[in-house]
C-alpha cells in the first residue's frame, strides 16, 4: 500500500500570498494517479486536481498541481479568503486500494 | 446532475451491525464502480471499500476486511455497505462516491454524497 505524507501539517498565510502544499509518496505513483481535494467544515471534500495536474471542472486557475513519481505539489497562486480549508492528496492507481494523505490545514495568518 | 444520497447511519452499540445505503441518480448507475470513504470526527479521509459496476469484484481496506460487506442493486440504483462487529473506531461520516470513468474500478472522486454519520458507542 502506498503511504502519502503531506507537509506541512498546518500552513499559516495571508490572503494574496502564495501557498505551496507537498505530498510525498512511499513509492512511485503510477501514471500520476494523484488527486487533490479541498474540504471545509461540515462539507464533503471537493475535487480540485486529478492526474497530478488536471484541474477539475469549475476550479479557478489559481489552483495548480505538479509533480510525478513520489513528489507532488499543490500550488495556490494568490490566496482568496475562501481558500482557507483543509487539503488532502489521494493516490488512486488503476485499482483499489486508494490512499489519502493526512491533510494540510491552511489557516489565515 | 449526479446525486448521491446516503442513509442508514445512526447510533449502534459495539459489536452491533448497521447497513448504509446510497441512492444514486443523474447517471447510468450500472456503468460505474462505486466506493465508500469515511471520515472519523476531526480526522482525515479513509477509503473503506469499492465495488465494480456489475458487482462482480469487491475490495476492502484492511481495517474493515471480514467485518464489512459492499453490495449494489443496479435495478434500484442503490449501493450498500453492511457493517458488522462494529467498533468505536468505526465511528465516522460515511460517504458514497462515484468513480469517474466507466470500465475502471478506481479513480479520482468528483462526485460525493453528503455523508451519513455512524456512531458506535455504548
Amino acid at each position: 500500500e502506498i503511504v502519502l505524507t503531506q507537509s506541512p501539517g498546518t500552513l499559516s498565510l495571508s490572503p494574496g500570498e502564495r501557498a505551496t502544499l507537498s505530498c510525498r509518496a512511499s513509492q512511485s505513483v503510477s501514471s500520476s494517479y494523484l488527486a487533490w481535494y479541498q474540504q471545509k467544515p461540515g462539507q464533503a471534500p471537493r475535487l480540485l486536481i486529478y492526474g497530478a495536474f488536471s484541474r477539475a471542472t469549475g476550479i479557478p486557475d489559481r489552483f495548480s498541481g505538479s509533480g510525478s513519481g513520489t513528489d507532488f505539489t499543490l500550488t495556490i497562486s494568490r490566496l482568496e479568503p475562501e481558500d482557507f480549508a483543509v487539503y488532502y492528496c489521494q493516490q488512486y492507481g488503476s485499482s483499489p486500494p486508494i490512499t489519502f494523505g493526512q491533510g494540510t490545514r491552511l489557516e489565515i495568518k | 446532475e449526479v446525486q448521491l444520497v446516503e442513509s442508514g447511519g445512526g447510533l449502534v452499540q459495539p459489536g452491533g451491525s448497521l447497513r448504509l445505503s446510497c441512492s444514486a441518480s443523474g447517471f447510468t448507475f450500472s456503468s460505474y464502480a462505486m466506493h465508500w470513504v469515511r471520515q472519523a470526527p476531526g480526522k482525515g479521509l479513509e477509503y473503506v471499500s469499492a465495488i465494480s459496476s456489475n458487482g462482480g469484484s469487491t475490495y476492502y481496506a484492511d481495517s474493515v476486511k471480514g467485518r464489512f460487506s459492499i453490495s449494489r442493486d443496479n435495478s434500484k440504483n442503490t449501493l450498500y455497505l453492511q457493517m458488522s462487529s462494529l467498533r468505536a473506531e468505526d465511528t465516522a461520516v460515511y460517504y458514497c462516491v462515484k468513480v469517474p470513468l466507466t470500465g475502471y474500478s478506481s479513480g479520482w472522486y468528483k462526485d460525493w454524497g453528503q455523508g451519513t454519520l455512524a456512531t458506535v458507542s455504548s
